[in-house]
């Protein structure tokens, strides 16, 4: 089946644009995970939604960045006034639930953000 | 809090060579385990798991790890490695729970040489 989509999978943005980035998860998986991966860097945890419900955004670095899952499918990460430390590659991820016997993230492609 | 170190950023061998991508963790409760691959301009892919019995896990592209819980250790091994398998590795813990976030380690480079 299909797995986890994201789109645009480059972006460039000048200094203090707007960005949003989509992620389409796996149908029928109930959690949705946002990661930063930085240059040379492991993936770090933004924000995690069960369904519609944004249940941990301890993550996003600053309230610049926004995410939202309205319909507990499709969901949007937004970033304000992009700076040039935004730069980064975001992924995606979608599980089953959150029960041990559905723990597995899969990941999507990722979307390469460039700020200039 | 819990970490995950990954002492090796590059590990370069030789085809048919084994192999070993050490990971160490720290946590003051049960973990669960991860290795994901990935290779360039792509997401990442599990390759095994540890949640809980046998400590030996096996997973995909013969790969398998022990966890090792009082040297807090996950380490990947591979006895014969191909070109096929050069990529970045990630290890990576997760406390469960309700959010059930990864927590990763900064990554090692499998370069394999012909």
């Amino acid at each position: 089946g299909a797995g986890v989509s994201q789109s645009p999978r480059y972006k460039v943005a000048k200094r203090g644009q707007d960005v949003a980035l989509r992620c389409d998860p796996i149908s029928g998986h109930v959690s949705l995970f946002w990661y930063q991966q930085a240059l040379g860097q492991g993936p770090e945890f933004l924000t995690y939604f069960q369904n519609e419900a944004q249940l941990d955004k301890s993550g996003l670095p600053s309230d610049r960045f926004f995410a939202e899952r309205p319909e507990g499918s499709v969901s949007t990460l937004k970033i304000q006034r992009t700076q040039q430390e935004d730069s980064a590659v975001y992924l995606c991820a979608s599980s089953l639930g959150w029960t041990e016997s559905s723990y597995e993230q899969y990941f999507g492609p990722g979307t390469r953000l460039t700020v200039t | 809090a819990q970490s995950v170190t990954q002492l090796d950023s590059q590990v370069p061998v030789f085809e048919e060579a084994p192999v070993e991508l050490r990971c160490n963790y720290s946590s003051s409760v049960s973990v669960y385990l991860f290795w994901y691959v990935q290779y360039p301009n792509q997401g990442l892919q599990l390759l095994l798991k540890y949640l809980s019995g046998s400590t030996l896990v096996k997973g995909i592209n013969g790969f398998e790890a022990e966890f090792n819980k009082s040297q807090t250790s996950f380490h990947l091994r591979k006895p014969s490695v191909h070109i096929s398998d050069t990529a970045e590795y990630f290890c990576a813990v997760s406390v469960g729970g309700a959010t059930n976030k990864l927590i990763f380690g900064t990554g090692t480079l499998l370069a394999v040489q012909p």
